[in-house]
């Protein structure tokens, strides 16, 4: 069954401290899409990186970097010098190409606290 | 500008009522979506609709319903059979939700809450 587990419910950090946010995902399919969405307090859901099952490439923007390593189901979530603005809920998210809907399914999010 | 729209930003509703979220884009997306948020939990899927004059009930359907009779519209109705309605409620949008699984883009939400 589909599934993605984000274990860290939160997380606190003091600004230009480097921290990762984890996602395991689990699935079936050899063909999947994965999410990383922010979600600052106004509530809007904001895309970050999308990534296909077939490119283990790790990518950098910015400050940000998401490690993707298919052996041990992960797609983790590093911020480089935190900043306050930083501050958000984080979610990870897994869609299936099998399920031809575009469904995501959500990991319960990691709560960001970075203070000054 | 091209987004996602969705309104009312709060909304409030005494049991027993029904009551209709609106969501619109102008991104020209074949695809659209509702989502459920529960505090301290991940998003639902709601409804879904691929094109227009047609949907799908997504994990949590019971208690909803939903039309797409234009391409840039998908309001979503909560009906008094909801049992627990008070949420907030996310639309998104894709480019199609076909072969190839597209970026979902997010409204801003909107929050319900049953009196």
């Amino acid at each position: 069954a589909q599934k993605v587990t984000q274990a860290q419910t939160e997380i606190s950090v003091v600004e230009k401290e480097d921290v990762t946010l984890d996602c395991v995902y689990e699935t079936r399919d050899t063909t999947y899409y994965l999410f990383w969405y922010k979600q600052p307090p106004s509530g809007e859901l904001v895309f970050l990186i999308r990534r296909n099952s077939f490119d283990e490439q790790n990518e950098i923007s910015g400050r940000y970097s998401w490690n993707f390593q298919k052996s041990t189901s992960s797609f983790n979530f590093t911020i480089t010098a935190s900043q306050v603005v930083d501050s958000a809920v984080y979610f990870c998210a897994l869609s299936e190409n099998s399920s031809n809907t575009g469904k995501l399914i959500f990991g319960q999010g990691t709560t960001l606290q970075v203070k000054p | 500008d091209g987004g996602i729209t969705q309104s009312p930003k709060y909304l409030f509703r005494k049991e027993g009522q029904n009551v209709t979220l609106s969501c619109e884009q102008n991104l020209n997306h074949d695809a659209m979506y509702w989502y459920r948020q529960d505090p301290g939990q991940g998003l639902r899927l709601i409804y879904y609709s691929q094109i227009v004059n047609d949907f799908q009930k997504g994990d949590i359907a019971e208690g909803y319903s939903v039309s797409r009779e234009k391409k840039e519209s998908f309001p979503l109705t909560v009906t008094s059979a909801q049992k627990n309605p008070t949420a907030f409620y996310l639309c998104a949008s894709s480019i199609t939700s076909g072969v190839v699984t597209d970026t979902q883009y997010f409204g801003p939400g909107t929050r319900l809450t049953v009196l």
